[in-house]
């Protein structure tokens, strides 16, 4: 079974400051797909990367960067020089490449970026 | 090209009535997966279709149920409502395959069951 767990529920940053998300999944399959999402009060969730099990390589993508190691089963991700329209709530899913294309999510992390 | 559309954003039911909700995929995407979002709960996933046939189901009752047409879009249904129902619904749009081509998401319909 797959599980995801972010452990901060709610994060408070100044502006500029940097935000990291810790995200710790499980799961029993050797291939499956990480992911963040970000939904701001609207409601909609706004895919913001995806990585899959056999790429540990860690890229930064504008102000994003993300940090996989699948020895401690960890898909942390950073904001750099946070902004208040980061100011969401941030989701990170797994999906096993087992056929059943479901995702599980964390919990969530309420981000607050003070001007 | 489109989005994921969702029908209608905001609904009001009373308790004991029954609700659809209607999801239209990204064009060419066949699987079309839907989830529940409550405070207590969090993101919990109901079912996917796939080439209108249901692939995965979630550990939800009976009450739950959807369908998928030939153009792929997607209804979900839930009979005999209960205050706990409600909810954000999201249904998110994929290729199909095994998770590795991703999910766009649409913008929810908020259901408050009164």
């Amino acid at each position: 079974a797959q599980k995801v767990t972010q452990a901060q529920t709610e994060i408070s940053v100044v502006e500029k400051e940097d935000v990291t998300l810790d995200c710790v999944y499980e799961t029993r399959d050797t291939t499956y797909y990480l992911f963040w999402y970000k939904q701001p009060p609207s409601g909609e969730l706004v895919f913001l990367i995806r990585r899959n099990s056999f790429d540990e390589q860690n890229e930064i993508s504008g102000r994003y960067s993300w940090n996989f190691q699948k020895s401690t089963s960890s898909f942390n991700f950073t904001i750099t020089a946070s902004q208040v329209v980061d100011s969401a709530v941030y989701f990170c899913a797994l999906s096993e490449a087992d056929g059943n294309n479901r995702l599980a999510f964390g919990k969530g992390n309420q981000v607050v970026v003070i001007p | 090209k489109a989005g994921v559309t969702q029908t209608p954003r905001y609904l009001i039911k009373t308790r004991g009535q029954q609700v659809t909700l209607s999801c239209s995929p990204i064009s060419g995407h066949r699987s079309v997966s839907w989830y529940q979002q409550t405070p207590g709960q969090g993101l919990q996933f109901l079912f996917e279709y796939f080439s209108e046939t249901q692939r995965n189901k979630g550990n939800f009752p009976g009450r739950f149920s959807g369908r998928q047409f030939s153009n792929s879009r997607s209804e979900m249904n839930v009979s005999t409502l209960e205050l706990g129902d409600s909810a954000l619904y999201l249904c998110a749009s994929s290729l199909g395959g095994q998770g590795g081509h991703g999910y766009t998401f649409g913008s929810g319909t908020r259901l408050t069951v009164v």
